[in-house]
Formats: structure tokens, sequence, C-alpha cells
């Protein structure tokens, strides 16, 4: 099983709708998980993070963890052709950040 | 605040010759991680710093790569000598310290081994 776990997608969505993207991992033990989204050709930009189960919302993006499931998600309401980029999840194991492959998110305009 | 700012940007070399990347962190920011992004990948460490002392650096090839971080702020990572395998993206990233996890990205050195 991979430490963090992602589905390589592309995901599309339609503009104005809500995209969901998941994330699971294996570490029972990971207190901090992120999203960060990448453009194409860009570096990873940090843009949520969450340490307790539940919801966390800024702005149009809200994070949801249940760390009984182990599982993260971010949801982006009202989505925008800006937010067509790749979604990183970032989980803490021990003292480091294990980056998931990534979900390629395409907003069909 | 200046990012996170990193060089060269880009750098094209043929195999067995060296290289080095350059990578300057966000002031006050005390630790310094360099990753290794291949296409189609996320991140992967490669070495983390706290200040000048090297805390983790078990996924290094240690048999061609080498890093070093002097006074505790900009750092330097090499490769000697350079593989066709070693062409992918290098970032460096920083944080405030060990247990602040928020890690903020500079633009990355994308290498290309002919």
């Amino acid at each position: 099983q991979k430490e963090v776990e992602q589905n390589s997608g592309p995901l599309s969505v339609p503009e104005g709708a809500i995209a969901s993207l998941n994330c699971t991992y294996s570490d029972r033990g990971s207190q901090s998980f992120f999203w960060y989204r990448q453009y194409s050709g860009k570096s990873p930009e940090l843009i949520m993070s969450i340490y307790s189960n539940g919801d966390k919302e800024d702005g149009r993006f809200t994070a949801q963890l249940n760390k009984a499931s182990q599982y993260v998600s971010l949801l982006i309401r009202d989505s925008q052709p800006s937010d067509s980029a790749t979604y990183l999840c970032a989980v803490n194991r021990d003292d480091k950040i294990i980056f998931g492959k990534g979900t390629r998110l395409h907003i069909l305009p | 605040e200046a990012g996170v700012v990193q060089s060269p940007r880009y750098k094209i070399i043929e195999k067995k010759q060296p290289v080095a990347f350059w990578c300057n962190p966000i002031s006050g920011h005390n630790t310094l991680y360099w990753y290794r992004q291949n296409l189609g990948q996320g991140p992967e460490l490669l070495i983390r710093y706290e200040n000048e002392e090297a805390v983790d650096d078990s996924q290094l090839p240690k048999d061609r790569f080498s890093a070093e971080r002097l006074k505790g702020v900009d750092s330097t990572l090499k490769i000697q000598p350079a593989e066709l395998g070693d062409s992918a993206v290098y970032l460096c990233a920083s944080s405030l310290d060990l247990r602040r996890y928020e890690q903020y990205f500079g633009p990355g050195t994308r290498l290309t081994v002919t």
C-alpha cells in the first residue's frame, strides 16, 4: 500500500460546479495534512492545511479530514478555469512530509 | 516578503558532468528541504536541514549527490557525475522549523541530462 494515494485523474468538472479531490494515507500516526496546487511547469503552492477531524474552510476551498478512515479531501466550490491544475495531497510521517502523486483537475468552461 | 529563491531555473548538461543548484530560503525559515520531482510524480525528499544540520539525508544518493548549508541560510545541492536518470525538477522548500510542516517552495531547477 502506498503511503499517500490519490487518483491521478484527470478529473473534469464543469465551471461553477464543486470539484471533489480525495486522498487516503496509510500511517495512522499522521497528524498534519496539506493540499498543494501545482500548475503545469510551476512549483507546488500550499493552499490548505488541516490538523483535526472535520472541515476547514478557506474561501472557496474546504478541506475535510477523517482520521478513523485515514481519508482527507479537498472541495473547491464554484470551480473556475484558473483552478485547473494538479492537486497534491501531503501527509506527515514521523518528521517528514510525504506527497501523493497528485490529481489533475480540469475545469471545463 | 521574498519567497524561496533558486538558481539556475534550467540546466542542460551531458552525462558524467557535474552540476550544482543553489537555494536561498525565506528569511527566518530554519528548515530547508531539497526535493526531486519526476514528471507525473509528487516531490520526493532528498535532504532536510535544520539550520546547518542535515537531520534527514536517508534518501540522498550519497555516491553522487552532496549538499551543504554552511551558515544555516542558503544551500547548495551538487550532483557529480550526473546520470541520465537524474533528469528531473529539483525543488527547494523552506519552513519556519521542524515542527511547522507548512512548506513553501521555490520555482525549481529543471535539469536535463543528455
